[in-house]
């Protein structure tokens, strides 16, 4: 079946430290890997794709990792800020055997910064 | 650029009306648009996805009778709620995408969202 898992459910951090997302997945065939951030009432925007080839990708203060042997994923924020408090969600999208494409969207990360 | 926008932002409606909610791509035409539904402090549920000009492929367990949605131009779709009750309060999500499904660099741009709200 295909699933993406998330943890922690919930992190609370202080302001300017770093902190690591998870995110597993057991979605075969895999196309591509997403993270979201989500602030609350508002629709998810990417911070970051992976493709099965890549290792890391950066997008300022965020960094994600792609183990694709281990089907896990990780999201790392540096120096974190209060506008970081977010829900962050990871998007597998995987193949179907009538040859599209779904989405399959973890349960989310919800990261609360305080000052 | 790939902006899409969501009308209304907030709705509250009484038991048993209908409420539209409108989904635009504002700077791209969208081949495919999707519709999600999110309860609170879960992640986004996948309603259905549309195609513009062809009838909407709704997820097992969502009824396309009270869902209706209607993808007439590749930058407007629109989803209604027929009849809604207290329990389809939540918060409704739109994303469009642009290309072809099967591209690598498919990508879906969400929508702000709507709170439908019904007492």
């Amino acid at each position: 079946k295909n699933q993406v898992e998330q943890s922690p459910q919930s992190l609370i951090i202080l302001e300017g430290k770093n902190c690591t997302l998870q995110c597993n997945y057991t979605v075969s065939p895999f196309s591509n890997l997403r993270w979201y951030k989500q602030d609350t009432g508002r629709g998810p925007v990417s911070l970051t794709i992976m493709t099965f080839s890549e290792n890391t990708k950066s997008n300022g203060r965020y960094t994600a990792t792609l183990d694709a042997d281990t089907k896990q994923s990780s999201l790392h924020i540096t120096a974190s800020q209060l506008s970081d408090s977010a829900s962050y969600i990871c998007v597998v999208r995987g193949g179907t055997t009538s040859g599209t494409y779904k989405y399959i969207f973890g349960t989310g990360t919800r990261l609360k910064v305080l000052a | 650029g790939a902006v899409v926008s969501q009308h209304p932002s907030w709705v509250i409606c009484k038991s048993g009306t209908s409420v539209k909610i409108e989904c635009r791509s504002l700077d791209f035409q969208a081949t495919t648009m999707f519709w999600y539904r999110q309860f609170p402090k879960q992640s986004l549920m996948l309603m259905a996805t549309s195609n513009e000009g062809s009838k909407a492929t709704y997820e097992q367990g969502v009824e396309k009778d009270k869902f209706l949605i209607n993808h007439a131009s590749l930058t407007l779709s629109t989803l209604t709620v027929t009849s809604a009750h207290p329990e389809d309060s939540s918060f409704y999500i739109c994303s469009a995408s642009v290309g072809l499904a099967g591209a690598l660099e498919h990508e879906q741009f969400f929508g702000p969202g709507t709170r439908l709200t019904v007492l």
